[in-house]
């Protein structure tokens, strides 16, 4: 199993500029999440998702969007990127709190670094 | 008001010593879980151990254990026989509710900078 996967690795745009993060994961979790992180800051939460075709806001959602048109992909979109959107994007799943038993704990991919200049 | 507080932005401590890793949380529900990750300069995230609210003994999983005092509201880590591997970012986070939609989500603290000397 390749657990969760994000893709690119990295990335480097231009203040205006869109681009799609990819998510994916193998593991047939319902849940999926993305994240961002920044130095000192731990990570918050932009946008998830309980299932297919369903999604919801974090704590920090603008200047993003996401869809999950298939259970096993995630992606997170920018429509016009600005500097303060630079950061490190972590992706994330889980199964159902109704399906398993705790913890529920969320696996995370790798990462991906994203500068905007 | 910080869901999750973690007060110790870095640590260095002695290889093999034990070190505690502090975090605090606030929340107003009955029923919620707390969780430890572990965040290598690797940059992936790792899972290390959960506590139940309504647990009655605290977690343990191999040199990790979580000294849960809920009156106090505080779910410290402690790492026993420190190595260097363990030098690391940590993580404490929380999920608060039942079951129901909306309570899937995780809070994080700001993390914790641990660094192990030899």
């Amino acid at each position: 199993n390749a657990g969760v996967t994000q893709t690119p690795k990295f990335r480097v745009l231009k203040t205006g500029q869109s681009m799609t993060l990819l998510c994916a994961q193998d593991m047939n979790h319902e849940y999926m999440y993305w994240y961002r992180q920044d130095p000192g800051m731990g990570l918050r939460l932009i946008h998830y998702s309980v299932g297919e075709g369903t999604t919801a806001k974090g704590e920090v959602p603008d200047g993003y969007n996401v869809s999950r048109l298939k259970k096993q992909n995630f992606l997170l979109g920018l429509e016009s990127a600005a500097p303060s959107q630079t950061s490190v994007y972590f992706c994330a799943s889980s199964y159902s709190l109704l399906r398993e038993a705790p913890p529920h704990e969320q696996f995370f991919g790798p990462g991906t670094r994203l500068t905007v200049l | 008001a910080q869901k999750i507080t973690q007060t110790q932005p870095g640590m260095f401590v002695q290889e093999k010593e034990a070190v505690t890793l502090d975090c605090t949380y606030d929340t107003s529900d009955q029923s919620y879980g707390l969780f430890w990750y572990k965040q290598p300069s690797s940059g992936e995230m790792i899972f290390l151990i959960y506590q139940g609210s309504y647990d009655e003994q605290n977690a343990t999983e191999g040199r990790y254990s979580l000294n849960f005092q809920k009156a106090r509201k505080s779910a410290n880590l402690v790492i026993s026989a420190s190595q260097l591997g363990d030098s690391a970012m940590y993580f404490c986070a929380m999920r608060e509710g039942r079951t129901n939609f909306g309570n899937e989500k995780l809070t994080f603290g700001t993390g914790t900078r641990l660094t192990i000397i030899p």
